[in-house]
């Protein structure tokens, strides 16, 4: 069963916000929120996570809601190389492998 | 720092004959994973290692799939006998330390696998 809930494709205008959602309605309390992306023919790359707290570093933020059942990855000036797949996904320490699921992510498409 | 490496990049096969990737981590990390990704679809653990030992392998398909990482550091995937619904991208990924919440993956190129 997918833990995560993501919309399948967006597109985003070059230079303004991206803003990719994912629901966790059934995450668990030590499980944090990990956020990774892959492009075109790469191994996907880690972006961001988090645990309950809003996280921020040089690519992106990632806005947790207070009740831990969705996420926002937010990149704040997207550019062209920026079009790729996104992955949430949710992992507790010490948890079992099988937590890592990617799911299908999302399809972000940055527009010229 | 150097990535995770591996090789070969692409490998075209027919079925039923056996192939094996390798993968070469990143200095240090102890945990290793093997991903397979097939086209359209996110990657799927198949294996993860800590050192030299298997920590799960519980979605390895055991009757055609291995895996070793001998001396904790490369490892070896191998398929044997490989079957047409192998075709796929086989990642791996490395990271510092298993368990903790701040555990990150740092992944290979991948090899592309095409079975005929």
């Amino acid at each position: 069963d997918a833990k995560t809930t993501q919309p399948p494709s967006m597109d985003c205008a070059e230079g303004r916000a991206a803003n990719l959602p994912c629901n966790h309605s059934t995450i668990s309390g030590n499980e944090y929120v990990y956020w990774y992306r892959q492009i075109h023919s790469q191994g996907p790359q880690y972006i961001i996570h988090g645990l309950k707290n809003n996280e921020t570093n040089e690519m992106a933020s990632l806005i947790i809601t207070e009740d831990r059942k969705s996420s926002t990855l937010i990149l704040p000036h997207a550019t062209l190389r920026d079009t790729a797949v996104y992955y949430c996904m949710l992992r507790s320490p010490g948890g079992s492998a099988r937590q890592l699921t990617f799911g299908s992510g999302t399809q972000l498409t940055v527009l010229p | 720092e150097a990535g995770v490496a591996q090789s070969p990049r692409y490998k075209i096969i027919e079925k039923r004959q056996s192939v094996a990737f390798w993968c070469n981590p990143i200095s240090g990390h102890a945990t290793l994973y093997w991903y397979q990704q097939i086209l359209g679809q996110g990657p799927k653990l198949l294996i993860q290692f800590q050192n030299n030992g298997v920590v799960d392998d519980s979605q390895l398909p055991k009757d055609r799939f291995s895996a070793e990482r001998l001396k904790g550091v490369d490892s070896t995937l191998k398929i044997q006998p490989a079957k047409l619904e192998d075709s796929a991208v086989y990642l791996c990924a490395s990271s510092l330390v298993l368990g903790l919440g701040g555990e990150t993956q740092y992944f290979g190129p991948g090899t592309r696998l095409l079975v005929l």
